[in-house]
């Protein structure tokens, strides 16, 4: 059965710090892995990424995929309190269909 | 406003009432989707249109229906509400299914 495993589930940390979010997956037919940062609402799209070893960034956001060993990381260097979100992996298959893992909540304090 | 419209936003429902989600998009993407997302299960495809005129079913399907009548319009109905329908409701579009999706606001649904 596809799946996405995301870790950790949670995670605390304060403002200055990095982080690195975990993304793990089984799934046939890979197409690409989507990041999404989700708020109050609706997850809004971070990175998507296709091939092994490119690194994608976005200011203090970063990611890279490994598809030999099935995984995929995202950074984020000097956390602000607005980086408080749950971030969301997903691996689309070429049945175009995304598969969600179950999110990862970070919270940044001051 | 370009994007994707959902109503309501919340709505708490009696268990065995019907009740219908509203999704439009005004970007003519040719796919769309809903999922719904619970606590410590993520977001679940419910069920999914690959091009108006055609549906397919996702993850979790039962105890929901979904019509494509046309490109913008993709409702969710729940022919006979259950309590653990409770959730918050994400309808999506994507340009051909390829790519980064984008997502409504939800609609977070309460039945008692």
């Amino acid at each position: 059965e596809d799946k996405v495993v995301q870790s950790p589930l949670s995670l605390v940390v304060h403002e200055g710090d990095t982080v690195t979010l975990n993304c793990s997956y089984e799934v046939t037919n890979f197409r690409s892995l989507l990041w999404y940062k989700q708020e109050k609402k609706a997850p809004t799209f971070l990175f998507m990424l296709t091939s092994s070893g490119i690194e994608k960034k976005s200011g203090r956001l970063s990611s890279i995929l490994d598809k030999k060993e099935l995984f995929s990381i995202l950074n984020i260097t000097a956390t602000q309190t607005g980086d408080s979100a749950i971030y969301l992996c997903a691996v689309e298959r070429n049945t175009d269909k995304l598969i969600f893992g179950t999110g990862t909540r970070l919270q940044v304090f001051p | 406003i370009a994007g994707i419209t959902q109503a309501p936003t919340s709505q708490i429902l009696a268990a065995g009432r019907r009740m219908t989600l509203r999704c439009t998009q005004d970007m003519r993407h040719n796919a769309m989707y809903w999922y719904r997302q619970d606590l410590g299960l993520g977001l679940r495809l419910i069920h999914y249109s690959n091009t108006a005129g055609t549906t397919g079913k996702g993850e979790v399907p039962d105890g929901y229906s979904v019509s494509r009548a046309n490109t913008d319009d993709f409702p969710l109905t729940l022919a006979s509400a259950v309590p653990s329908q409770t959730s918050v409701y994400f309808c999506a579009s994507s340009d051909s299914g390829y790519g980064g999706y984008t997502f409504g606001s939800g609609t977070r649904l309460t039945v008692v």
